[in-house]
């Protein structure tokens, strides 16, 4: 059974820095790699998909790797803003099947 | 992108009455849709997959006679919670792709809906 674990839980950081959140997977099978994202009591603004034959997607300040054998993705977030604040979520899967979500990393940019 | 639809947004209701929740795909025809729910902190987890005109596959641990959906059209899918308990309360978003698509295109999420059970 497909496993994401997302670390870390929780980040707090000052504007303008730049960050990295990480996801990682247990069966590396998958269809594609997505990241989203979550504002509190709100559905999902996927953020960037990337197809299981891709090494990375970019979009805006938003970079996000994948590492298919080592079951492993990364989400940099080039200079926070406070409007990055949010929960990143990292879900894997694809196909005839649904996706498998990891819990996700609670960011907080402090102004 | 492509764009689904999910009503209501929130719904509050009566603990032992049931609620139907909507979610239409509304610029592509969805053969496969599937549900989710999250809890409070918690992950998002699929209970089910449906495909259009035939019956849902549900994941280990979802009840299909309490969590009944149906999806009869190429644009609609229903969850209905039956006989709703305070322990149903929890965020409920579908997502839906696309027929004839590669296996690696993305799902497109619904809004959410957000159930209270009193």
């Amino acid at each position: 059974k497909q496993e994401v674990t997302q670390i870390p839980a929780a980040l707090s950081v000052p504007e303008g820095e730049n960050l990295v959140l990480n996801c990682s997977f247990t069966d590396s099978a998958i269809y594609n790699l997505q990241w989203f994202r979550q504002d509190p009591g709100k559905g999902l603004t996927s953020l960037l998909l990337i197809q299981s034959s891709q090494r990375e997607q970019t979009s805006g300040r938003l970079n996000a790797s994948l590492d298919k054998s080592s079951g492993r993705s990364t989400l940099y977030i080039a200079a926070s803003q406070p409007g990055d604040s949010a929960t990143y979520l990292c879900a894997v899967g694809g196909g005839a099947d649904g996706l498998t979500f990891g819990k996700g990393t609670h960011l907080i940019i402090q102004p | 992108g492509a764009v689904v639809s999910q009503h209501p947004s929130r719904v509050i209701c009566k603990s032992g009455t049931s609620v139907k929740i909507e979610c239409r795909s509304l610029d592509f025809q969805a053969t496969t849709m599937f549900w989710y729910r999250q809890f409070p902190k918690q992950s998002l987890m699929l209970m089910a997959t449906s495909n259009e005109g035939s019956k849902a596959t549900y994941e280990q641990g979802v009840e299909k006679d309490k969590f009944l959906i149906n999806h009869a059209s190429l644009t609609l899918s229903t969850l209905t919670v039956t006989s709703a308990h305070p322990e149903d309360s929890s965020f409920y978003i579908c997502s839906a792709r696309g027929g004839g698509w590669g296996k690696n295109t993305e799902a497109f999420f619904g809004q959410g809906t957000r159930l209270t059970v009193v």
